[in-house]
């Protein structure tokens, strides 16, 4: 089975602290992504990759940055958090040609509380 | 840029009553796909539909994608407990290649 792993569960941070969000995936996916979950707004992409070093914004990239210095993880980092980072955020990969994303498998998520 | 809407954002049914979820997008789409998120839990894919005017069928749950390839159904007949969630469609674009999921429509069964 395809095993997406997010580094933590919850999180609890002050405003300005810099936070990283990890994410493993086990199945030599090439395309990554990083989605935040908040009620009413459905999943919004923050940022994709389709292969190692490469990275592409989503549609909500500010105040967010990522790294993918190896194809089996995707790192989202939060230089500065505020309080409206608050949220789910979901890792996700999917094996596709090219740029054709296919199924999506996702983590179980990382809810991040910014005080 | 690219917007996926859903309707209803909330649907509630007696157990055995049908069900339906539709998507709407800005753009036309290269695809769409269909997911489900037990609450609690993660999105789970469901099933992905690519051609003009597509109908699939899993069980009692029929998916539907529009001539035009900018809207999308799903149907449940005769709604069980186990089909309590949020579904959520998302649409890939091949130009700007992004996947875009719809706000979700969040279902509750009555026993």
């Amino acid at each position: 089975d395809v095993k997406v792993t997010q580094s933590s569960r919850y999180l609890v941070k002050r405003t300005g602290e810099k936070v990283f969000l990890e994410c493993v995936q086990d199945m030599d996916h090439e395309n990554m992504f990083w989605y935040r979950q908040d009620p009413g707004l459905g999943l919004r992409l923050i940022y994709f990759s389709y292969d190692v070093k490469m990275k592409e914004k989503g549609d909500i990239p500010e105040g967010y940055s990522v790294s993918r210095e190896k194809k089996e993880r995707f790192s989202l980092i939060l230089e500065s958090a505020s309080t409206n980072q608050t949220s789910m955020y979901l890792c996700a990969s999917s094996f596709g040609i090219g740029t054709n994303t296919g199924e999506l498998f996702f983590g179980e998520g990382s809810r991040l509380t910014v005080l | 840029g690219q917007q996926v809407m859903q309707i209803p954002q909330y649907q509630h049914v007696q157990e055995g009553e049908d069900f339906t979820t539709y998507c709407n997008s800005s753009t036309t789409l290269s695809n769409i796909q269909w997911y489900k998120q037990r609450p609690g839990g993660h999105p789970v894919f469901l099933i992905q539909l690519v051609k003009s005017g597509e109908v699939k069928k899993q069980k009692r749950l029929t998916f539907q994608f529009g001539e035009a390839k900018k809207n999308s159904s799903l149907h449940i007949t005769a709604t069980q407990t186990t089909d309590v969630g949020t579904y959520f469609c998302a649409g890939f674009n091949f130009g700007n290649e992004k996947l875009t999921f719809g706000t979700g429509t969040r279902l509750t069964i009555i026993p």
